[in-house]
């Protein structure tokens, strides 16, 4: 079974930093391409990062370039976002999404959530 | 970057009745090398992560009912319910993978009448 479980959420102030974590099972991490995906409370899907299967390429969405980075471990099967210079904006459930052949986001965990407040 | 618009933003459905959900994007996702729609429709229920249901603008997951079906192309492209249930009451959102970012429609949400 596919399993994909984000941690790392938390309440952290504008201009801090917080790193999250997509831990997968059930499938080879190795050979797929991951995404980061952000909902704002009560908004709709905004897509962030792309990594592919060998960490290269990556792309980001605008509002995030500069401050957060994908990064993944194929040895431990995990996805990583390190946020950087949050913002309140910032707040939302993230959840990281498998990569069907660059078609769709074909698995998606639960999601974590990330309130920037001070 | 690529704009998505849903329409309706919201839709009340009797039980058994059809809903349809329109979904416009600013350039064609149409690519021509494998006359393919980059088109991908999503079900997100509350509390919960989303769903996939359809890509390539109309070909519906496994294990998806065959109610749902998505049609169009190129700009212009509709998800149908064709017999609204219970359990579809849910939030609908369309994506393109065309091109990054992958942007998404703002979602269109579905409740029965």
């Amino acid at each position: 079974e596919v399993q994909l479980v984000e941690s790392g959420g938390d309440l952290v102030q504008p201009g801090g930093s917080l790193r999250l974590s997509c831990a997968t099972s059930g499938f080879t991490f190795s050979i797929y391409n991951m995404n980061w995906v952000r909902q704002a409370p009560g908004k709709g899907l905004e897509w962030l990062a792309y990594i592919s299967s060998k960490g290269s390429p990556i792309y980001y969405t605008d509002s995030v370039k500069g401050r957060f980075t994908i990064s993944r471990d194929n040895a431990k099967n995990s996805l990583y976002l390190q946020m950087n210079s949050l913002r309140v904006e910032d707040t939302a459930v993230y959840y990281c999404a498998r990569d069907k052949d660059d078609v769709a986001f074909d698995f998606w965990g639960q999601g974590t959530m990330v309130t920037v407040s001070s | 970057d690529i704009v998505m618009t849903q329409s309706p933003d919201s839709l009340a459905v009797s039980l058994g009745e059809r809903a349809t959900i329109n979904c416009k994007s600013s350039r064609s996702v149409l690519y021509s090398s494998n006359n393919k729609n980059y088109l991908t429709w999503y079900q997100q229920k509350a509390g919960q992560p989303p769903k996939l249901l359809i890509s390539w603008a109309s070909t519906r997951e496994s294990g998806v009912p065959d109610r749902f079906s998505g049609s169009g192309s190129g700009t212009d492209f509709t998800l149908t319910i064709s017999s609204l249930q219970a359990e579809d009451v849910a939030v609908y959102y369309c994506q393109q993978y065309y091109t990054t970012p992958r942007t998404f429609g703002q979602g269109t949400k579905v409740e029965i009448k």
